[in-house]
């Protein structure tokens, strides 16, 4: 049981280019998200999907899209990356409590 | 708009004394959430309020929730060096979305 996982580990691009960042929970659970990390901030929810096949916006979604694949699978897409994108990306999925993966350090250069 | 504040927001302490971590917050909840993330890593939850008066304990560290006051406090008892992490209080907006807003963190060092 590996709980959330999310690929790649660290990551570097250049302005304008895109990538995805992949999520996977095998906890069954309904609802997933994905948050950003600034430093000395706390985390804030970029998009949620509540269930497979729906997606909704959350506190900063602009820059990024979703794709809820499967019940499974929750991916982060940047179509064209930007400095102010460089953060720490976490993914979440909750069953009345939210368990966090272990993040993607994403560089924007 | 939802605020939700922590403070304070850095705290060094020494080893033995007991503190209290303040988490405010600016709408209807009667869910709260407290996570403790060590320098690099991910979140670990530590806590889960679900009602008001809820109080939970774990070791050294004792959460409360008082939904009236919009209030939950985080109290360290006898500190030690391995409670030396950054400590996050979220709100949950929504049982049916379970979407969490996060306070800004409280980085506890607590010195020998």
């Amino acid at each position: 049981n590996a709980g959330v996982t999310q690929t790649p580990k660290f990551q570097v691009l250049k302005t304008g280019q895109s990538m995805t960042l992949q999520c996977a929970q095998d906890m069954n659970h309904n609802s997933m998200y994905w948050y950003r990390q600034d430093p000395g901030m706390g985390l804030r929810l970029i998009y949620y999907s509540a269930s497979e096949g729906t997606t909704d916006k959350g506190e900063v979604p602009n820059g990024y899209n979703v794709s809820r694949l499967n019940k499974r699978e929750f991916s982060l897409r940047l179509e064209s990356a930007a400095p102010s994108q460089t953060s720490v990306y976490f993914c979440a999925s909750s069953e009345n409590e939210q368990y966090f993966g272990p993040g993607t350090r994403l560089t924007v250069t | 708009e939802l605020k939700v504040e922590q403070n304070p927001l850095f705290l060094s302490m020494q080893e033995g004394k007991n503190y209290t971590i303040y988490c405010n917050y600016s709408t209807t909840s009667d869910r709260l959430y407290w996570y403790r993330q060590d320098p690099g890593k991910s979140l670990e939850s530590l806590f889960v309020l679900l009602s008001n008066g809820a109080v939970k304990q774990e070791g050294r560290l004792m959460a409360s929730l008082d939904t009236k006051a919009r209030l939950s406090t985080l109290h360290i008892t006898a500190a030690v060096h391995d409670l030396s992490a950054t400590y996050f209080c979220a709100v949950d907006l929504s049982a049916a979305t379970n979407k969490l807003i996060f306070g800004t963190g409280t980085l506890l060092a607590v010195q020998p």
